[in-house]
């Protein structure tokens, strides 16, 4: 049971270089996420999917891209990256709810630094 | 604007004592209101949810409170442990069916329980 699996876990980069995370869940959740944190500020969320083709921006998207075109895979894009995207980025999965709580599963993490 | 207040310090407990975290917000009305727990270096872990509802909640030595009329929910862990350090963070739910539009976090209290 591998639960949520993000890649790579630590990646540098240059400004203006390009780069994709990958989130891979066998949970068969409808739902993902992907949330940002850094110090001080908790996280955020960047961009969530309710399920295969869909997606939606969240509290913080701009800078970023995401694709589910498999309902086990939410790949986070950043195009051309900038120092302020220095970041830890986790990605999350949660079960579709009719009623009932939205509790989320999250991977380990990938640390991101843009230089 | 919506806000969720924690405990910014870090907190201090004796081992054997209760170890009382706070969550409060503003402008908001969760469904639900979860407590994580994460460790450095990894992803946030769910550990209780208690429903708008409900007063208390308990799981074990942990227990929590909610209080829609102060906007408030308190964590508590009796009998702590040095291996309770972490940081813990609330998280406000607010659909009560349907939604996908993810959690909003605190920012998280940095527990340290000393033998």
């Amino acid at each position: 049971n591998a639960g949520v699996t993000q890649t790579p876990k630590f990646r540098v980069l240059k400004t203006g270089q390009s780069m994709t995370l990958l989130c891979a869940q066998d949970m068969n959740h409808e739902y993902m996420y992907w949330y940002r944190q850094d110090p001080g500020m908790g996280l955020r969320l960047i961009h969530y999917s309710v399920g295969e083709g869909t997606t939606a921006k969240g509290e913080v998207p701009d800078g970023y891209n995401v694709s589910r075109l498999k309902k086990q895979n939410f790949l986070l894009g950043l195009e051309s990256a900038a120092p302020s995207q220095t970041s830890v980025y986790f990605c999350a999965s949660s079960y579709h709810r009719v009623a009932g709580a939205n509790v989320l599963t999250f991977g380990a993490g990938s640390r991101l630094t843009v230089l | 604007s919506q806000k969720i207040e924690q405990n910014s310090e870090a907190l201090n407990i004796q081992e054997g004592k209760t170890a009382t975290l706070t969550c409060n917000y503003t402008n908001y009305s969760p469904a639900y209101l979860q407590w994580y727990r994460q460790d450095p270096g990894r992803g946030p872990v769910f550990l209780l949810l208690i429903r708008e509802n409900e007063k208390e909640k308990r799981k074990e030595r942990l227990k929590v409170t909610f209080d829609t009329t102060l906007k408030q929910s308190l964590f508590h862990i009796t009998a702590s442990q040095p291996a309770d350090s972490a940081t813990y963070l609330c998280a406000l739910d607010a659909a009560s069916g349907g939604g996908a539009d993810g959690l909003t976090f605190g920012k998280g209290t940095h527990l340290i329980i000393q033998p």
